[in-house]
């Protein structure tokens, strides 16, 4: 079956670090590989997504490469804000199938 | 345009009593999804519809969840004889026909049993 493994949050940072948030996954078939985000009292929403190997997903300064050899989509950002602070959601979907397989989310906190 | 509604917002119920959760999907929507997100599990799958077609109940965990999307449009997600361990945040996603195309999420309803 298919399953996704993120790191355990939650992730403290200061305000202009680096942010890693690894991901890595599972999958029966060629997988569709995304990052969602949920902000503080709001739904979940797409972040970025990447459709085959190699393929380089990025918004709003975030950014994650599809690597099949090692089964993988980090998120990184060079030089997060407060306004990052949310929890973060690798997924997959596979095949012709629309359910999305989630991981269980990295809680970021952001600090001045 | 608007989003995916879902009301209520919060509910509060007592074991064994029966609940029901509403979804507004995005108005030309196909496909609609029902998500369970509890601590310790992450976000479940629970059931998919789309179009006129037979639903994906697959992720239902017992046979006390049931849902239904009357006219292909708003979805109701029961829960019968709720449990303490059904005490979630449920959430509801509509997207366009297509593999590939983007699920929109609602603001979800937090469900505690007591």
């Amino acid at each position: 079956g298919n399953s996704v493994t993120q790191m355990e949050g939650p992730v403290t940072l200061s305000e202009e670090a680096f942010l890693t948030i690894n991901c890595t996954y599972t999958a029966t078939g060629y997988p569709s590989l995304f990052w969602y985000v949920q902000y503080p009292g709001e739904g979940l929403q797409l972040l970025l997504k990447a459709t085959k190997a190699d393929d380089k997903g990025s918004n709003k300064g975030f950014e994650a490469t599809y690597r099949k050899e090692t089964t993988s989509f980090h998120l990184e950002k060079g030089s997060v804000q407060v306004s990052d602070s949310a929890v973060y959601f690798c997924a997959l979907k596979t095949g012709t199938a629309s359910k999305l397989t989630f991981g269980t989310g990295t809680r970021l906190q952001v600090t001045l | 345009g608007a989003g995916v509604s879902q009301s209520p917002s919060n509910k509060v119920t007592e074991k064994g009593k029966d609940v029901e959760l509403r979804c507004d999907p995005i108005s030309g929507h196909t496909a609609l999804y029902w998500y369970r997100q509890s601590l310790g599990q992450g976000l479940e799958f629970l059931i998919y519809f789309q179009g006129n077609s037979a639903p994906d109940k697959s992720g239902l965990p017992s046979d006390r969840f049931s849902a239904e999307r009357t006219g292909g449009s708003v979805s109701t997600l029961t829960i019968q004889r709720t449990q303490q361990e059904d005490s979630a945040v449920y959430l509801c996603a509509s997207s366009a026909p297509g593999p590939l195309v983007e699920q929109f999420f609602g603001p979800g309803t937090r469900l505690t049993v007591l």
